[in-house]
Formats: structure tokens, sequence, C-alpha cells
């Protein structure tokens, strides 16, 4: 089946600073989506992006589906930034579950 | 729009006990999924509920069952529960299904002693 692998695995940033996290798939994808998951545990949809690129604020992402790839940027970072990102993928051969990666965990230093 | 709402949101069971949790999704999204999330095992799909019928489950015991109501409300069941059992729950609410644009609860977060 299909792998989702993210990285960098940690990353730790000073408050003012920007950050690009990767989000790399194995096979063909349906779409591809970023989530963050705040300290206290709710994952917040951040984008649906099976191919192209989108901005919402000081987010954005790009997919590159014909390369397998997804980053998600984030510039200007803030202490409410921290947390963990996640992607995850809609794989093209299953219609029932999205394949998930093992997340990035981010820490804003004020 | 009312986002996904989860209750209990905290709560302690004892082992051999058994829990039942709830999710009101989006307005107008007629699809639940259901995911457990633990440390080590990360995101872990349960299953899925479509217009009142599981449409997809994941690789999980018997002892994990759930439902839907006409109104897109869902719920799920652990049975004879299990120091395993602990962690977060979560559900995402969606318009289309599993694999389409998801919108999570704050998850209930479940003890089992």
């Amino acid at each position: 089946g299909i792998q989702v692998e993210q990285s960098p695995p940690d990353l730790i940033l000073q408050e003012g600073a920007n950050s690009t996290l990767r989000c790399n798939f194995s096979d063909s994808v349906n779409n591809l989506q970023w989530f963050h998951q705040n300290p206290w545990g709710q994952l917040i949809n951040l984008f649906y992006i099976p191919s192209g690129t989108k901005q919402n604020g000081r987010l954005s992402a790009t997919t590159v589906a014909t390369e397998r790839y997804s980053l998600l940027y984030i510039s200007s970072s803030q202490t409410t930034d921290s947390g963990v990102y996640f992607c995850a993928a809609a794989p093209r051969d299953s219609n029932y579950q999205l394949i998930w990666g093992a997340g990035t965990k981010l820490i804003i230093k004020p | 729009k009312a986002g996904v709402t989860q209750t209990p949101r905290y709560l302690i069971k004892t082992r051999g006990q058994q829990v039942t949790l709830s999710c009101s999704p989006i307005s107008g999204h007629r699809s639940v999924s259901w995911y457990q999330q633990t440390p080590g095992q990360g995101l872990q799909f349960l299953f899925e509920y479509f217009s009142e019928t599981q449409r997809n489950k994941g690789n999980f015991p018997g002892r994990f069952s759930g439902r839907q109501f006409s109104n897109s409300r869902s719920e799920m069941n652990v049975s004879t529960l299990e120091l395993g059992d602990s962690a977060l729950y979560l559900c995402a609410s969606s318009p289309h299904g599993s694999t389409g644009e998801l919108f999570f609860g704050e998850g209930s977060r479940l003890t089992v002693l």
C-alpha cells in the first residue's frame, strides 16, 4: 500500500522564523490534506490540496502530484503554531481511509 | 456553522467496563469517521458511518462498534475495556466520505485504569 512520510520529525524554531514541512507519498493520490494538532489534541484542517498551491494567511501549501510530494510553509512563526503537523493522503486504489504520515512536531520558542 | 462536537471530553474507566462516546457532525455532513490516537500507534482508522450505514471499517476487534442516527449523530462503543484502549478518540465529519475533506472534533480522552 501507499506510504506517507513526513520530514523533519521534529523542528524547533524561534518566533518569527519561517519553516517548510515536507510530505512524500509513494503512489498516486486522489487528495492530500494538512492538519495541525494543537497541544490539547484537536486536529485542525489546514489545507485540502490535491494539487497546486493554496494560501491562508501565514500558511501556504503546495502539492506536486506528479512528483508525489507536498510542502507546507509557515512564515513568521508564532508560539501558537506549536504542535504536530500531519499530512494525510487518499490513495487512488482505495476509497475508504486516508493514509497518515507520522507527523512533524513543531516547537516555536518565544 | 457549528463545528464537530464530541462528548464527553474526558473520562476514566476501569478494565472490563464499557464506554460510549458521542459525535455530532457539522450540519449537512452525512459522513462520520472515528479514529483512535495513541502515542505509540499514531492515528488509526476505526470506522466510517454514512447515512446510518457502516461503510468502512479499520482493523480493530469486535469490542469496538458504532452506529449513526438519522440526524447523522454517531456513537462509538467499546466493551470490555482493556488498558491498551486508553487513547484519544477523534471523530471527523465530512460531506463526502472518509477520504474526503475532514473536520475533526476536540476528541474524547479515555483513560482505562
